[in-house]
């Protein structure tokens, strides 16, 4: 499975949009991108997934660049309980398993 | 969405000691389920994967006499860590696969924390 690379932390406002860069620059066609999240001490929580199109459910936005090669998980407003750290994973069609980068630590300020 | 479990929710042994895990699918049938461990500060690391009926194909650098899988049923995996010792003492997840979803999601278990002294 791909590689990905995100930013260790980053902090946001109360209110405001999230923006949560992911490169994944070696990703190949059949592998699609994940976005997970766990909130400290607690499993992990899915909350969207793409191929190449652009995708949007209750939780966030996934944009995925044409080349596919880096994504950005949107949460239009964020709360203090989005406050978690944000993992982005890319993984085969072929394969079950979700193998966990670093994630990046979102810190939303009241 | 779906609830994966988890028993217990906390441990602690002495060590020597061994301790059993157990992950259930509430409100669905998993085929697949996943084992991760987790250290303080650290992301998840997958340990093995459990499929029903057979046995767990562990990750390189996992020691399968160790951390033993079992998953006898559709709704239920057990890992059990025997001889723990205090090098074991992590936060312990499972996951399960949704047989009946479209794109074959995960769903995480709350964690156990085990600690070992």
């Amino acid at each position: 499975d791909a590689k990905t690379t995100q930013p260790p932390s980053m902090d946001c406002a109360e209110g405001r949009a999230a923006n949560l860069p992911c490169n994944h620059s070696t990703i190949s066609g059949n592998e699609y991108v994940y976005w997970y999240r766990q909130i400290h001490s607690q499993g992990p929580q899915y909350i969207i997934h793409g191929l190449k199109n652009n995708e949007t459910n209750e939780m966030a936005s996934l944009i995925i660049t044409e080349d596919r090669k880096s994504s950005t998980l949107i949460l239009p407003h964020a709360t203090l309980r989005d406050t978690a750290v944000y993992y982005c994973i890319v993984r085969g069609g072929a394969t079950n398993k979700l193998i966990f980068g670093t994630g990046t630590l979102l810190a939303v300020q009241p | 969405g779906a609830v994966v479990s988890q028993h217990p929710s906390r441990v602690i042994c002495k060590s020597g000691t061994s301790v059993k895990i157990e992950c259930r699918s509430l409100d669905f049938q998993a085929t697949t389920m996943f084992w991760y461990r987790q250290f303080p500060k650290q992301s998840l690391m997958l340990m093995a994967t459990s499929n029903e009926g057979s046995k767990a194909t562990y990750e390189q650098g996992v020691e399968k006499d160790k951390f033993l899988i079992n998953h006898a049923s559709l709704t239920l995996s057990t890992l059990t860590v025997t001889s723990a010792h205090p090098e074991d003492s992590s936060f312990y997840i499972c996951s399960a696969s949704d047989r009946t979803a479209s794109y074959n999601e995960q769903f995480f278990g709350p964690g156990t924390r085990l600690t070992v002294l």
